[in-house]
C-alpha cells in the first residue's frame, strides 16, 4: 500500500527565512500527492496538489512543492516565512483514482521573530 | 454555506459507553471520510463511504460503525468506548474518491476515562 514519511516532526524557522518541509512517498503506480495545512483547532485544508501534469506545483499562501519521481520526493517549500504559517503540515498520498488518501505523521512549523 | 459540520465538538465518556458522532456537509459531495488524529501519527481513516449507501473500512475500522444516512450525512458510532479511543476525530468530504481534494469539518475531541 501508498505510504508517506515525512522527515521532522517539528521544524522551526526564523520570519523571513526559506521554509522546507520534506516529504517521501512509496507507491507502487505513479502517485497524486498533496500538502495540508492545519491550524489550530481547526480541521485541515488543502495546500497543493500534484497530479501528474506539472511537476512543479503551485499552492495558496506562496507554497510551491517539486515532485521529483527519482527521489520519490514532494518536498514543500516557501521562500519567505511569515508568522501566519505557524501551523501543522501533512504530506498525503494517493495511488488510484478510487484509492482512500494515505497521510504522513506531520510536521510542526514554528516561526520566530 | 457551512461546509463540513460536525457535532459534538467535545465529548468525554467513560469506559463501556456508547455515542455517536455527527456529519453533515452541505456541498453535495459523493464521498465522506471519518479520519482519527493522535500526536504523531497523522491522520488514519476510519471508514470511508465512496458514495451514498456504501461504506468501506479504512486503516483502523476496529471499534467502530458507520452509516451513511443520505448524501449529506455520515455517522461515526462507539459501541463500547475504550480509553484507546481517546482521539481527535475528523469528517470529511469530496466530490469522489483518489484525487479530489478532501474539505475537513473542525473536529470533535473525545477523551474515554
Amino acid at each position: 500500500a501508498q505510504s508517506v514519511t515525512q522527515l521532522g516532526s517539528h521544524v522551526s524557522v526564523s520570519e523571513g527565512a526559506l521554509v522546507l518541509l520534506r516529504c517521501n512517498y512509496s507507491s507502487s503506480v505513479p502517485p497524486y500527492l498533496f500538502w495540508y495545512v492545519q491550524y489550530p483547532n481547526q480541521g485541515l485544508q488543502l495546500l497543493l496538489k500534484y497530479t501528474s501534469a506539472a511537476t512543479l506545483v503551485k499552492g495558496i499562501n506562496g507554497f510551491e512543492a517539486e515532485f521529483k519521481k527519482s527521489e520519490t520526493s514532494f518536498h514543500l517549500t516557501k521562500p519567505s516565512a511569515h508568522m501566519s504559517d505557524a501551523a501543522e503540515y501533512f504530506c498525503a498520498v494517493s495511488e488510484r483514482l478510487l484509492d482512500d488518501m494515505r497521510f504522513g505523521a506531520g510536521t510542526r512549523l514554528t516561526v520566530k521573530p | 454555506n457551512a461546509g463540513v459540520t460536525q457535532t459534538p465538538k467535545f465529548q468525554v465518556l467513560k469506559t463501556g459507553q456508547s455515542m455517536t458522532l455527527q456529519c453533515a456537509q452541505d456541498m453535495n459531495h459523493n464521498s465522506m471520510y471519518w479520519y482519527r488524529q493522535d500526536p504523531g501519527m497523522g491522520l488514519r481513516l476510519i471508514y470511508y463511504s465512496a458514495s451514498e449507501g456504501t461504506t468501506d473500512k479504512g486503516e483502523v475500522p476496529n471499534g467502530y460503525n458507520v452509516s451513511r444516512l443520505n448524501k449529506r450525512e455520515f455517522s461515526l458510532r462507539l459501541e463500547s468506548a475504550a480509553p484507546s479511543q481517546t482521539s481527535v476525530y475528523f469528517c470529511a468530504s469530496s466530490e469522489a474518491l483518489g484525487t479530489y481534494e478532501q474539505y475537513f469539518g473542525p473536529g470533535t475531541r473525545l477523551t474515554v476515562t
